[in-house]
């Protein structure tokens, strides 16, 4: 079977720190990978996502940057986190050639 | 994609069944509609799809109107543990599979 897995669960950072966010599936091989950002009781923003390794699309303009090294691997990081990066983060993935994303547990980070 | 209108709040009686409508007039035909929900502080959860047909899973049914404007999620008989936000997403599937996900409908189930 398949898992998504993130980490870290919670994270509470500086502003004008750097961020790294991992993100890393198994059970399945080349899946499309996906980056989404949750504020408080809102929707989800799609940030980057990913049709295979080294393959990165932005959706919004930010300071955020996503990379995928491994195949089943996705990394959000920043350089230097403002205040306005708070939120829940999530990963997903999907099997190419069918529609339904499956969601990890996501890391809610604080940006203080 | 097509936009999506979700009232942002309902309520439901344990052990009815629950009605959640979702808006999508501008839905073209080639686009799907899913319905996704989530619990507090987990990632969303994957419900049902759909193009024209009404479908049904173990889960839910989906109710989709003739002219495909609107679509109905039900979930026949809603316990305590379906307390979520529930996303009606419109898109058209494609190999990217990107979604968005707007503010969704949230459902409280109460004793």
């Amino acid at each position: 079977s398949q898992t998504i897995h993130q980490w870290p669960a919670t994270l509470v950072q500086p502003v004008g720190s750097p961020l790294s966010l991992e993100c890393t599936v198994e059970g399945t091989s080349n899946p499309n990978l996906y980056w989404y950002r949750q504020a408080a009781g809102r929707g989800l923003q799609l940030l980057f996502y990913s049709v295979g390794i080294g393959q990165i699309s932005s959706e919004v303009p930010q300071n955020l940057s996503a990379s995928r090294p491994q195949d089943r691997q996705f990394i959000l990081s920043s350089k230097k986190l403002l205040l306005s990066d708070s939120g829940f983060y999530l990963c997903a993935w999907r099997y190419k050639g069918t529609d339904t994303q499956y969601f990890g547990p996501g890391t809610r980070l604080t940006v203080l | 994609d097509a936009k999506t209108t979700q009232p942002p709040s309902m309520d439901c009686a344990e052990g009815r069944a629950a009605n959640l409508p979702c808006n999508h007039s501008t839905i073209s035909g080639n686009e799907y509609v899913y319905w996704y929900r989530q619990i507090h502080s987990q990632g969303p959860q994957y419900i049902i799809h759909g193009l024209k047909n009404n479908e049904t899973n173990e889960m839910a049914s989906l109710i989709i109107t003739e002219d495909r404007k609107s679509s109905t999620l039900i979930l026949p008989h809603a316990t305590l543990r379906d307390t979520a936000v529930y996303y009606c997403i419109v898109r058209v599937s494609t190999n990217a599979g990107k979604s968005t996900f707007g503010d969704g409908t949230t459902l409280t189930v109460k004793p």
